[in-house]
């Protein structure tokens, strides 16, 4: 029933491991987003996919990848994660118009 | 680059009292949303403003849009506490969906 579900809600790990949060949406939409939301609750887009082509990559280090198999997915795969990586992340799926994007529950990134 | 700036940040009010949130954005944008979010929960939508004048009311919220003025505004009417959360205006250009800082509310007996 959910319409965009991200897994895993909650993620430790230590510094230097590498890590994979997926998104998946059942909604249709053609286009999906990755943002951070950091300790002020300031939102940062991330990336974009439209149709499965990557639209926005907004200075993000290049550990960071993204991947869309297919439409209705948009995973998120860190390497070598630093301290400054701890954040939730935020999975979002719109359609081109007129609607809002829907976000999933979140991933609370730890990274010890 | 879109830029999209919330005031004030910080906001605490009395229960009844009314106040507005102002949201600016730099470019021009084809759309403006408004969220909430709870304390450790994901973001919900409130409202989409799509056009020039949009105006659009639920309960004690009510957000407007001036695209001439790159001005949002969501104006709360006799706060309720149930209303405490932060409220994040976005724009959005195509695929590049930009937020603001969001403005957190606590409503006060």
């Amino acid at each position: 029933d959910t319409a965009v579900s991200q897994t895993p809600k909650y993620l430790v790990t230590q510094m230097g491991n590498d890590k994979s949060i997926k998104c998946e949406q059942n909604l249709g939409h053609d286009t999906m987003y990755w943002y951070k939301q950091d300790s002020k609750k300031f939102l940062k887009i991330m990336f974009s996919y439209n149709n499965k082509e990557l639209i926005i990559n907004e200075t993000v280090p290049n550990r960071f990848s993204p991947k869309s198999p297919d439409k209705a997915h948009l995973n998120l795969h860190i390497n070598s994660l630093e301290l400054g990586d701890s954040a939730v992340y935020f999975c979002a799926s719109s359609q081109e118009w007129p609607t809002e994007a829907f976000f999933g529950q979140g991933t609370r990134l730890t990274v010890v | 680059e879109l830029k999209v700036e919330q005031n004030p940040l910080f906001l605490s009010m009395q229960e009844g009292k009314n106040y507005t949130i102002y949201c600016n954005y730099s470019t021009t944008s084809d759309r403006l949303y408004w969220y909430r979010q709870d304390p450790g929960k994901s973001l919900e939508s409130l409202f989409v403003l799509l056009s020039n004048g949009a105006v659009k009311q639920e309960g004690r919220l009510m957000a407007s849009l001036d695209t001439k003025a790159r001005l949002s505004t969501l104006h709360i009417t006799a706060a309720v506490h149930d209303l405490s959360a932060t409220y994040f205006c976005a724009v959005d250009k195509t695929y590049d969906m930009r937020f603001g800082a969001g403005t957190r509310l606590t409503v006060k007996p």
